[in-house]
């Protein structure tokens, strides 16, 4: 089994519509991060969660939440999805005064 | 701001060809420098590390040295295979950031 795990893997879903991506890790990280993939882009930080209780904003988090559950679980949400959030999302965790991070497999979210 | 740059791809290339994929950086500070591969259908991983000026990262068969004078990282193979075939990013982080910074990637393709 994988160590950070997303899902679903692969939506198609309208706009308006509420959606949320779901991440869990099984390494007891304290640290999870959300990130979007566009071509030519790179990877741009949505929200990162240091623990439970700590949530921050990251370069591009309008039209975006998150929810820390517990330690293990980070989830994402898109209050009312628009087309231009059509991407690949990651979900990464590392361990604080570790600079790795481990990444899931990723969600490709298509918004029509 | 820290900010990562990379060459510009698709890179086609024959088995046993040689590889290098540009990397330079701006950071303040003393940056640790990153490779990460993403192979098709899965997150990124680490593929070679060099927290400090000199370093040289490496790792199958991939190496990297960290340049400070020419704040670059770039990223080199002396035989790639098929199974080299990938998307490549170059990030960074900071000794005092919470997040990675990454290149726009760069797709690599190697032909049998």
């Amino acid at each position: 089994d994988a160590d950070v795990t997303q899902t679903p893997r692969n939506r198609i879903t309208k706009t308006g519509k509420r959606i949320m991506l779901e991440c869990s890790q099984t390494k007891g990280h304290d640290r999870m991060y959300w990130y979007r993939q566009d071509p030519g882009l790179g990877l741009r930080l949505i929200y990162y969660s240091f623990d439970v209780k700590d949530i921050n904003k990251g370069e591009i988090s309008d039209g975006y939440s998150v929810s820390r559950q517990a330690q293990a679980k980070f989830s994402l949400s898109l209050e009312s999805a628009i087309p231009n959030q059509t991407a690949l999302y990651f979900c990464a965790t590392s361990e604080s005064g570790h600079y790795e991070a481990f990444f899931g497999q990723g969600t490709r979210l298509t918004v029509v | 701001g820290n900010s990562v740059t990379q060459m510009e791809g698709p890179v086609t290339l024959s088995e046993e060809a040689f590889l290098t994929i540009n990397c330079t950086y701006t950071a303040t500070g003393y940056p640790s420098l990153f490779w990460y591969v993403q192979y098709p259908g899965e997150g990124l991983q680490l593929l070679l590390k060099a927290t400090k000026a000199d370093d040289k990262g490496s790792n199958k068969g991939f190496e990297a040295t960290y340049r400070k004078e020419t704040t670059s990282f770039h990223l080199e193979k002396g035989s790639v295979q098929v199974s080299d075939s990938a998307v490549y990013f170059c990030a960074l982080r900071s000794s005092n950031d919470y997040k990675l910074s990454f290149g726009a990637g760069t797709t690599v393709t190697v032909r049998a």
